[in-house]
Parts: structure tokens; C-alpha cells; sequence
């Protein structure tokens, strides 16, 4: 596609609940990333895919929390037990090197999870 | 572990003005350092990189330096317009491999 897409937009999760979000990154980008963002802080970084290998979830605060991308392209962040401190905006971006750090990111618009 | 600085307070710029904008990080200089525009309820939007051996990348209105003795960036926008209100994240990187590390943001005001 021609953007980064994530759904749901929207999650409204009871605590305790599971819950998994969708990223479709840009078709034939090889870089996927997953950040938390919480209400006026800048995107904390969680996991790092490079087609479907995993290289880097140094950032996943909790073993509640899950990524994958199986076949290189759509990921999915679990999050088990959802507790509240758990809410925030969950942002995806991809890049389409396999080395990102000279090139920009393309986000998507991210999921707002809120857990009561 | 890397600590990076934004202006913590809403800046607030008249029209036609430029907007200068202050990213401090302590520790090791990056390899790059990015700037990026972020709306509200929108994911940030990638808008200029500059490299440490570089002190100086413009695009259109925008402008960034980079400077690894006083380890700091400043990002302008000259003749700013109510349209440039938004929050700007400063990034960093650390190796073409690592992953990009952001800072909390400033957020920006431009009034008619």
C-alpha cells in the first residue's frame, strides 16, 4: 500500500484481557518497528524485524508483550493480561533498507489502547 | 544510558517568524540525527536527517545543524505559518544497524 497501516485505530481492552494489533508496512520494506508512545513523551522503541527475523526486542517491557511477523510483511504485537499502565499509543514503521538509521521511518497513525 | 532534550515547554511563534527549536543529548554523538513532525493523533512524519560529519542540511523552509562539541542540534523554520503547529521530535541514531532513539518533543504554536 502506500502507507503504513495499523489497526484496530482503537482499542478499548478490559484489564486482564489479551489483546493484538495489526501492522501492514509499506509492500517490500524490509525494517518493521514497534514503539509505545505515552500522552506527551516521544515513542519508546519495543522491536526491531528485519523481514521475519526478530533482531532486536531489548525494548518489549514485559514477557506479557509479543511480536511477530512470520512471513516478512503483516505483525502483530500481542500484549497478554493487559494491565493499565499498558495504555498508550502502539505506532509501526517501517523502512525499506535493511540498515535504517540513514533513512527517515514511515509510521503509521498508530493504535490507541486504553485499558479499565 | 542516552539521555535526550527537548524544549519541555510549547513554543509559541508569530506568523512570518522563525521558530527555532533545541534537541541536547549527553553521552556518545550520533551517527545521524533526525528530525521529525508529529500531529496530534497521527504517527510522526520523517522531515530531515543530517550525519555527524555534516553541520548544516536545509530543505525548503527548514534548516538543521548539527554540532558534536556542544552535542546539540537546532531546528529552524523560517517564515513559519499557522500550518507548521505541530510537535517536533528530535531522533538519534547511533549506527547505520541500531534503532532510533527519541526524544519526548517540543511542541510548536504559530499564531496569525
Amino acid at each position: 500500500g502506500a502507507g503504513v497501516s495499523q489497526s484496530p485505530r482503537y482499542k478499548v481492552a478490559k484489564r486482564g484481557q489479551d489483546v493484538a494489533l495489526r501492522c501492514d508496512p509499506i509492500s517490500g520494506h524490509v525494517s518493521l518497528f514497534w514503539y509505545q508512545q505515552a500522552l506527551g513523551q516521544g515513542p519508546e522503541f519495543l522491536t526491531y524485524f528485519q523481514n521475519e527475523a526478530q533482531l532486536d526486542k531489548s525494548g518489549l517491557p514485559s514477557d506479557r508483550f509479543f511480536a511477530e511477523r512470520p512471513e516478512g510483511s503483516v505483525s502483530t504485537l500481542k500484549i497478554q493480561r493487559t494491565q493499565q499502565e499498558d495504555s498508550a499509543v502502539y505506532l509501526c514503521a517501517s523502512s525499506g533498507p535493511a540498515r535504517q538509521g540513514n533513512y527517515g521511518y514511515t509510521f503509521g497513525s498508530g493504535t490507541r489502547l486504553t485499558v479499565v | 544510558s542516552q539521555k535526550i532534550e527537548q524544549n519541555s515547554e510549547a513554543l509559541n511563534i508569530q506568523e512570518g517568524k522563525t521558530a527555532t527549536l533545541t534537541c541536547n543529548y549527553t553521552n556518545y554523538s550520533p551517527a545521524y540525527l533526525q528530525w521529525y513532525r508529529q500531529d496530534p493523533g497521527r504517527g510522526p512524519v520523517f522531515l530531515l536527517l543530517i550525519r555527524e560529519n555534516e553541520k548544516e542540511k536545509r530543505k525548503e523552509r527548514l534548516k538543521v545543524t548539527f554540532d558534536t562539541t556542544l552535542k546539540q542540534s537546532l531546528f529552524h523554520i523560517t517564515a513559519s505559518q499557522p500550518a507548521d503547529s505541530a510537535t517536533y521530535l528530535c531522533a538519534l541514531v547511533y549506527s547505520s544497524a541500531s534503532k532510533i532513539i527519541f526524544g519526548s518533543g517540543t511542541r510548536l504554536s504559530i499564531r496569525p
